[in-house]
């Protein structure tokens, strides 16, 4: 099944600026996924990124807010804009593994001071 | 949305078996259930996964309701690694979206 590496595993930011977070599978996708687990909470999508076309946003997320990329079949990344502390949260990017489902990154932990 | 509903917690002795319960009542024909847990707010990991059919693999056995609108996952001999959040699934049939639920949070007791 697909494997896929998930970076920066943590990051300590400041309110205002950006981070991105950049996923790398193992072979070529077709869908890609990023979820948003705020602490104690369930994970909830953010958006559906396909290679060639612009991502496709789940209510109550923006691409102001999130935009996303998809260079390419194995790779894409999430950039999380103006950060607040309510942002504070894992995000995790997932992808379709043939039998075995999704497989998902590692996550990346987020704290926003 | 989810389209799946779990009881928030349950605990299992050590060395017994655990049964999860999940309801999917408008689960359509084609649509698959798939089962995950995360620990400790890692990324989710594959348990399993079925159509109709009772499925078994190495780490779980999956029954399916023969109506389709609830399924029970299995650990036969549980553990203390086994202690994690276990997810009920099943996938959007459009875009194959992935929307979890609260999910069970299963607490291996010694």
């Amino acid at each position: 099944s697909a494997v896929i590496s998930q970076k920066p595993s943590r990051d300590i930011c400041q309110r205002g600026t950006s981070l991105t977070i950049q996923c790398q599978v193992d072979s070529q996708v077709t869908m890609m996924f990023w979820y948003r687990q705020q602490p104690g909470q369930s994970l909830t999508l953010i958006a559906t990124a396909n290679q060639g076309s612009e991502a496709t946003y789940e209510s109550g997320f923006v691409i102001d807010k999130f935009p996303i990329s998809r260079p390419n079949l194995t790779f894409s990344t999430l950039t999380v804009s103006n950060m607040s502390p309510e942002d504070s949260s894992i995000y995790l990017c997932s992808a379709w593994a043939g039998d075995y489902g999704y497989t998902f990154g590692s996550g990346t932990r987020l704290t926003v001071v | 949305d989810a389209k799946t509903t779990q009881p928030p917690s349950m605990d299992c002795a050590e060395g017994r078996a655990a049964n999860l319960p999940c309801n999917h009542s408008t689960i359509s024909g084609n649509e698959y259930v798939y089962w995950y847990r995360q620990i400790h707010s890692q990324g989710p990991q594959y348990i399993i996964h079925g159509l109709k059919n009772n499925e078994t693999n190495e780490m779980a056995s999956l029954i399916i309701t023969e109506d389709r609108k609830s399924s029970t996952l299995i650990l036969p001999h549980a553990t203390l690694r086994d202690t994690a959040v276990y997810y009920c699934i099943v996938p959007t049939n459009t875009g194959n979206q992935f929307y979890f639920g609260t999910g069970t949070s299963l607490t291996v007791i010694p």
